[in-house]
């Protein structure tokens, strides 16, 4: 148990579709980055908010973005849906600036 | 950026056999870490380790940063320890660079 939580687990979604996934942090974690992971493949880095502000970011369009809450919960929005985007997303969250990551246990997402 | 390189990419052993996972980084990191990713695709924590030696019941890492690897010993391996073991490191204060996975089949 991370304390990090991911919703929804499983979700079908159409090419050109909108998606929305979320993440609940564990509790003093200011920190949550998201990550994209296809399948046979290591997750790879989309972005990280700090204290509600983007601070890094991947090599994905600007159709990914995010946001991050003040009460450090966190969410991705995928606009314009393709096939290439299913995969498991994964979001960590971290006491602080850097260390250690915790992951929450992923949104399944497939693009028909 | 950086590269990080895993070996084996595939490893069957037998129930009780031992093994070393070895990760390989083209830069020095600051953050390192090793993950087992169960069947359901969590990332479980093994180890956060940018350095020295440590120990968790039948698994321990080491980490030798001055020559950027860092190695994963199982021993006496059971069939829940089958499932991708992932080592990550970063160099700065954000991303995570990943390695493609260590896929580790433990037969009873």
């Amino acid at each position: 148990e991370t304390g990090v939580t991911q919703s929804p687990t499983h979700l079908i979604k159409t090419r050109g579709q909108q998606v929305t996934l979320r993440c609940s942090s564990q509790s003093g974690h200011n920190t949550v980055s998201w990550y994209q992971q296809a399948l046979g493949q290591g997750p790879q880095f989309i972005f990280q908010y700090y204290r509600e502000e983007e601070n890094g970011r991947g090599n994905f369009p600007p159709r990914f973005s995010g946001l991050q809450f003040p009460n450090y919960s966190s969410e991705l929005n995928v606009n314009a849906l393709e096939l290439d985007d299913s995969a498991l997303y994964l979001c960590a969250t971290r006491p602080g600036i850097t260390g250690e990551l915790f992951f929450g246990e992923g949104s399944r997402l497939t693009v028909l | 950026g950086i590269q990080v390189e895993q070996s084996p990419p595939d490893l069957i052993l037998q129930e009780g056999a031992n093994s070393t996972l070895r990760c390989n980084f083209s830069d020095s990191v600051n953050n390192l870490q090793w993950f087992h990713q169960n069947p359901w695709g969590q990332l479980i924590n093994l180890f956060y380790i940018p350095s020295g030696t440590k120990q968790n019941g039948r698994l321990s890492a080491t980490t030798v940063a001055t020559e950027r690897y860092s190695l994963l010993y199982i021993s006496s391996s059971q069939t829940t320890d089958s499932g991708v073991y992932f080592c990550a490191g970063s160099t700065g204060t954000y991303k995570y660079i990943f390695g493609t996975g260590t896929r580790l089949k433990v037969l009873a």
